[in-house]
């Protein structure tokens, strides 16, 4: 079956600190992939995706690329600020019939210290 | 354009009840996903509803049941309440029901069972 592994965290940074939230998947087809953030109190939100192999999602300075070799999504950032801190879910689309459903890591937690 | 919207926002029941919640996906949104969220478990997916049929269910008991009318709202439904439904239910929405499509997620219910 599938699945979606990260890095559990949690992760503490200061301002202006480079981050890195690895991601690894197993997926019967052709995924999709995906970052979602989640506030305290809040639903979440998409902050990038890729469809295909070689594709790279980017966002308000977020950026993942989508390599099918090493079967990584890892999300970076180059430059966190303090309200970036959030907990971060990767998650896999898979593209086999009608198996439509979001697969999730157990999400990493963020804080960004100022 | 409005997102999508869940009704409550909170609940209190005991165990043994049954709970409808309630989901409003963005307009022109045919596709409906559930997803329940809890420390132990991380996000786990329930449902998903395309033009009014479940095209796909998660491995959860009978217990757990939904619906989607025509106009695309859904609701879903727990009977007999275990302690351990208390989580955050998540609804999300998404165009069609393809692995590109992105899902978009509502504020989710916070349901406590007593």
């Amino acid at each position: 079956g599938n699945s979606v592994t990260q890095m559990e965290g949690p992760v503490t940074l200061s301002e202006e600190a480079f981050l890195t939230i690895n991601c690894t998947y197993t997926a019967t087809g052709y995924p999709s992939l995906f970052w979602y953030v989640q506030y305290p109190g809040e639903g979440l939100q998409l902050l990038l995706k890729a469809t295909k192999a070689d594709d790279k999602g980017s966002n308000k300075g977020f950026e993942a690329t989508y390599r099918k070799e090493t079967t990584s999504f890892h999300l970076e950032k180059g430059s966190v600020q303090v309200s970036d801190s959030a907990v971060y879910f990767c998650a896999l689309s898979d593209s086999g019939g009608s198996n439509y459903k979001l697969t999730f890591g157990k999400g990493t937690l963020l804080t960004v210290n100022p | 354009k409005a997102g999508v919207t869940q009704t409550p926002r909170y609940l209190i029941k005991t165990r043994g009840q049954q709970v409808t919640l309630s989901c409003s996906p963005i307009s022109g949104h045919r596709s409906v996903s559930w997803y329940q969220q809890t420390p132990g478990q991380g996000l786990q997916f329930l449902f998903e509803y395309f033009s009014e049929t479940q095209r796909n269910k998660g491995n959860f008991p009978g217990r757990f049941s939904g619906r989607q009318f025509s106009n695309s709202r859904s609701e879903m439904n727990v009977s007999t309440l275990e302690l351990g439904d208390s989580a955050l239910y998540l609804c999300a929405s998404s165009v069609d029901s393809s692995s590109t499509d992105t899902q978009y997620f509502g504020p989710g219910t916070r349901l406590t069972v007593l």
